[in-house]
């Protein structure tokens, strides 16, 4: 059964401090994997999409990163305005078209 | 605004009762897609369709919901006889192309079933 995996689930850094978000999976067959952002109350806003291991995005202060069994969300001196949830998920290729998500990493960064 | 539009924002319900939501998925996105999301928890897919088929159904999704997607522009998802348990925030998203595209979600639909 397809599993993905969130670390950690909360995350406090300083204004500046940059740290690493992670999403571990188990799929068969991996089509893609997404990156978003969720504010409360809000739907999630899609970031990246990855495809393959070894392949990286960039937006920002945010890079993503993927291998073969986990992605990470870099996030350099981040700016209070990036607290968020911030969502990973995978489609996989026994799965349809339906994306499978983690429980997310609640990020919130103080002045 | 060119986004998922999903209504209404909030629905608070008497247990028992039916309730249907709307989403208007972006322009010409032949895919549209349900999910649920309680609290501290991942958005839950519930159901896809591409243009007015619908082609995938979680085998966790109760009889009582259902929806349609006429004519493969807006859909609808119906609740029936809602029950506590069905409080979550409903979440519709839709996606363009072949293979594996991102999709783009609405706002929600909050549903509190008193």
């Amino acid at each position: 059964e397809d599993q993905v995996t969130q670390s950690p689930e909360a995350l406090r850094l300083q204004e500046g401090e940059s740290s690493s978000l992670n999403c571990s999976y188990t799929v068969s067959g991996l089509r893609g994997l997404f990156w978003y952002r969720q504010d409360p109350g809000k739907g999630p806003e899609f970031l990246f999409t990855l495809y393959s291991a070894g392949e990286e995005k960039e937006k920002e202060r945010l890079k993503a990163t993927l291998t073969k069994k986990e992605s990470f969300l870099h996030i350099t001196a981040p700016k209070p305005e990036d607290s968020a949830t911030y969502l990973c998920a995978v489609q996989a290729g026994n799965s349809g078209y339906a994306l499978n998500f983690g429980k997310g990493t609640s990020l919130l960064v103080t002045p | 605004d060119t986004g998922v539009s999903q209504n209404p924002r909030h629905k608070i319900t008497k247990r028992g009762q039916n309730v249907t939501f709307r989403c208007d998925p972006i322009s010409e996105h032949n895919r549209l897609y349900w999910y649920r999301q309680t609290l501290g928890q991942g958005p839950e897919f519930l159901t896809y369709f591409q243009n007015e088929a619908q082609l995938e159904k979680s085998r966790l999704l109760s009889d009582r919901f259902s929806a349609e997607r006429p004519k493969g522009s807006f859909s609808t998802l119906e609740i029936q006889r809602t029950e506590q348990g069905d409080s979550a925030m409903y979440l519709c998203a839709s996606s363009v192309g072949q293979g594996a595209t991102e999709a783009f979600f609405g706002q929600g639909t909050r549903l509190t079933v008193v």
